[in-house]
Parts: structure tokens; sequence; C-alpha cells
């Protein structure tokens, strides 16, 4: 099975960085993606990760860790429109290819 | 075109109703998914076909009965629901099935009202 960890509430200041993360356990890792998801909207896709490091993209960069079962997803230069659900899904190597979400953290961007 | 299609965005149904909901997507993706998400929660899977085929069935009741006519298309066939199935229902899909899927693109959802 699969156990994902996020924490539930962040509050960071506009302008400013916040680092989102999320630790995870797995009989199979073939993956990690974030998803971000304002309230009453369907989740989008802003990152993956399959092989240790980090990856940039514009104001978001994601980092993996396989062998801690660690990420982070990295926001920088934060703007209010960041307020949204942020949810990391790992997904298995068995199981069809399963991905099972964590249940999100609530990111809150004030001015 | 990037968008998967759901209809309809809101439905209210008792609970002797039969209804369906719909999703469609035209990106050539081989894989579509249902997804149920309740307020403060992260979605669900419930069903996932691969290549028309139903794939994966998270132990979902038998009121929700699912379809894939075709490779664009999925449905969720609702049937005698309970309140508690009151939700967000999530269509997505994705490139590929399995462990080489890619992203999943969602739909914007139904939300499900069952009285």
């Amino acid at each position: 099975g699969q156990n994902i960890d996020q924490p539930t509430e962040m509050t960071a200041t506009e302008g400013a960085i916040v680092q989102i993360n999320c630790t995870y356990q797995t009989s199979g890792f073939n993956g990690l993606f974030w998803y971000q998801q304002h309230a009453g909207e369907a989740p989008t896709f802003l990152s993956y990760n399959v092989l240790d490091g980090l990856e940039e993209k514009g104001r978001f960069s994601s980092f993996l860790s396989r062998s801690k079962g660690y990420s982070y997803l990295l926001l920088k230069e934060l703007q209010m429109k960041d307020s949204a659900s942020y949810l990391c899904a790992v997904r298995s190597n068995t199981n069809a290819g399963k991905s099972t979400f964590g249940d999100g953290t609530t990111l809150t961007v004030k001015p | 075109d990037t968008e998967v299609t759901q209809t309809p965005k809101h439905l209210v149904m008792g609970m002797t109703n039969k209804k369906s909901l719909k999703c469609e997507q035209h990106m050539g993706h081989r894989a579509m998914y249902w997804y149920k998400q309740k307020a403060k929660k992260p979605p669900e899977l419930m069903f996932v076909y691969s290549y028309e085929k139903l794939s994966i069935n998270e132990s979902v009741p038998s009121r929700f009965s699912p379809e894939c006519p075709n490779s664009s298309l999925l449905n969720l066939h609702l049937h005698a629901l309970q309140p508690e199935d009151s939700a967000l229902y999530l269509c997505a899909s994705s490139q590929d099935a399995g462990p080489s899927a890619g992203e999943l693109f969602f739909g914007e959802g139904s939300r499900l009202t069952v009285l």
C-alpha cells in the first residue's frame, strides 16, 4: 500500500518563497506528481519527478529523494492566485500504475 | 485541444433516480478515470479504463456503473444512490495507462447532490 503525508495548511506572504513537503511510503515507486487545485475547480498538473533531483518550471520547482521517500514543491515569488490546495500523488509500479493522492496542503497567500 | 469536458456540471437526484455523468476528451489519450472527491479531501480513485477496457475498479458499490463507449467517451451511470454519495465526481485522462501513464488531465467535475 501507500502512505502519503503533507502538512494540512500553510500560510505565506505575497512575494515570498514557500516549500511544501511530502513524505511517502510505498511498496513500489514509479513517480511523484504535484497538482494544484483551486477551491471549486479541478486539479491541474504542476510537476513530475521520477528520478532524484530538482525539476524547475518557472516559479515552481519540485525535488525528489527516493531513498528518503521525500519530495517538496517550492513556490517562488508568491502571488495571491497561488492560494490553493497542493496535492502530492505517488504512482505505483504495481497495481496497474495507480496514483494515490495525499490529503493536500492548503496554502493561503496573504498580502 | 487539451480539455476534458464533463456534463452536467451540477446534478441533483433522488435516491430512486437513474442518471448518468458524461466525460469526453479529444487528446487521443488511452486511459480514462473516474474519481470521487469530498469537500477538503483528495480525489479518490473509483475506476480506470485502459484502451476502453476496465482495468481498475476500487471496490466501488454496484450503484455506480462505468461505461466506456469509445476511446474518447466515459460515462458513469448512477442508480439508487445514497445521500453520502453526494460529492464532486472528476473525470480524468492520461496519455497511457499503467506505470508510464503520464500526468492526469482533469475535467471540471460534476457536482452531485443526492437527496
